[in-house]
């Protein structure tokens, strides 16, 4: 059973500039969710999606957006990026308990972003 | 709002030694409590996971306990090696599930 995909997996990109990241969830799994980590701030959510509808939000800015396809396949993406944007950003696919699933996080193994 | 906090932030100790990571939280009402291994610059990957109903979970030589009253998680790493050196977090899902805390890790580093 393949794991959850990321790509792509290294980026730079440049102040104002913007990116979109893909995340492909095991196969079955229908949340998807997505952080940020940095040195400084450690792991922090930025939003879940489950049936192409987003359920929870963390605490960034609108420049953060992200959608999910009827496939499960997620994007994120960062409009107008600031240096502090550069982090590594992992996402998390879950089955839903219920459904055969103990509701275990498996992650990705993430998309390094670095904005100049 | 649920706050993960894990402690020590940094632990190296000589290979073949038993070792205890500690996580603490402090809103009792979970829906389950997840341990994770971070390698440099990797994606996190599962350990153990306990449903609240649970006290505890092994697989080979983890075991993780939890102790819902008091907020609190154990990690118990048996027979320590170098590859174990590794960042170490724990992830507190909570009752609306859509939602997981995690602590800033504890830095693993096993001494050959």
């Amino acid at each position: 059973k393949a794991g959850v995909t990321q790509t792509p997996r290294y980026l730079i990109k440049t102040r104002g500039q913007q990116v979109t990241l893909s995340c492909s969830p095991i196969s079955g799994h229908r949340s998807v969710s997505w952080y940020q980590q940095t040195p400084g701030q450690g792991l922090q959510f930025l939003f879940e999606y489950f049936s192409e509808t987003q359920r929870n939000k963390g605490n960034f800015p609108g420049r953060f957006s992200g959608r999910q396809f009827s496939n499960s396949r997620s994007e994120m993406n960062v409009s107008t990026l600031e240096l502090g944007d550069s982090a590594l950003y992992l996402c998390a696919s879950r089955g839903m308990d219920g459904q055969g699933n103990t509701g275990e996080l498996f992650f990705g193994e993430g998309s390094r972003l670095t904005v100049l | 709002k649920q706050e993960v906090t894990q402690i020590p932030a940094a632990l190296s100790v000589p290979e073949g030694e038993n070792l205890v990571l500690n996580c603490s939280f402090t809103d009792s009402a979970i829906y389950n409590l997840q341990w994770f291994r971070q390698d440099p610059g990797k994606g996190l990957t599962s350990l153990l996971l306990i449903q609240s109903s649970q006290r505890e979970q092994t697989s080979g030589r983890l075991n993780a306990s939890l102790d819902k009253s008091s907020g609190r998680s154990t990690l118990y790493i048996a027979a320590s090696q170098p590859g174990d050196s590794a960042t170490y977090l724990c992830a507190v899902g909570g009752l609306n599930f859509n939602k997981f805390y995690f602590g800033s890790g504890t830095k693993l580093n096993v001494k050959p």
